[in-house]
């Protein structure tokens, strides 16, 4: 059971902005930088944001994050089909002593 | 270029032992901690075991404490998770990862994973 929330999907059409949201509590999100992974089925999970809002080098900046608080949010603008993946959302956790995962998001290009 | 390619995965029954490998290469090992997350068929990605960068501090998901172990061989360039007393949640294919950023980098995310190796438990 993550003890980090995100909605299951998120669907758009090719160019539109889509967001996913990933809800946590003080001892995560509230405490400490989220990182984001995309995941293409089968493949190994990429690293798409680090420190809540950098992009590691080759991610293309149609790809921001936010936070407030303890919640974080993922934008995808300019949607393209190659963007059709799972997302995740992750953070260190103080009162576990361990990194948790977000429960994952399906993004879908219409 | 950078890489981490894991290896040792199989079939194995309940309360049996497996470890896995993970070799690196492209970047000073002794830099970095490492990481395995795994990931249970269908399902999301799960936070397993990390390692500090000069392999002295060590974490552990409580679904794995006390029956995994993690650690590295600097002078082989190699990570490794000893798994024993394996369950049936256990099978998922476990992925090896490298920390972002250099001496402690816990936070800052993974940027290299390896194409992972598959672990099955089952009688």
């Amino acid at each position: 059971q993550s003890v980090l929330t995100q909605p299951p999907s998120v669907s758009g059409t090719p160019g539109q902005r889509v967001t996913i949201s990933c809800s946590g509590g003080g001892s995560n999100i509230g405490s400490n930088p989220v990182n984001w992974y995309q995941q293409v089925p089968g493949t190994a999970p990429k690293l798409l944001i680090y420190d809540n809002n950098q992009r590691p080098s080759g991610v293309p900046d149609r790809f921001s994050g936010s936070k407030s608080g303890t919640s974080v949010s993922l934008a995808i603008s300019g949607l393209q089909s190659k963007d059709e993946a799972d997302y995740y959302c992750a953070a260190w956790d103080d009162s576990l002593n361990g990194s948790v995962f977000g429960t994952g998001t399906k993004v879908t290009v219409l | 270029q950078v890489q981490v390619v894991e290896s040792g995965g199989g079939v194995v029954q309940p309360g049996r032992s497996l470890r896995l490998s993970c070799v690196v290469s492209g970047f000073t090992f002794s830099s970095f901690g490492m990481e395995w997350v795994r990931q249970a068929p269908g399902k999301g990605l799960e936070w397993v075991a990390t390692v500090s960068y000069d392999g002295v501090d060590k974490y552990y998901a409580d679904s794995v404490k006390g029956r995994f172990t993690i650690s590295k061989d600097r002078s082989k360039n190699t990570l490794y998770l000893q798994m024993t007393s394996l369950r049936d949640e256990d099978t998922a294919v476990y992925f090896c990862a490298k920390e972002s950023i250099p001496v402690g980098g816990l936070y800052y995310g993974l940027n290299v994973w390896g194409q992972g190796t598959t672990v099955t438990v089952s009688s």
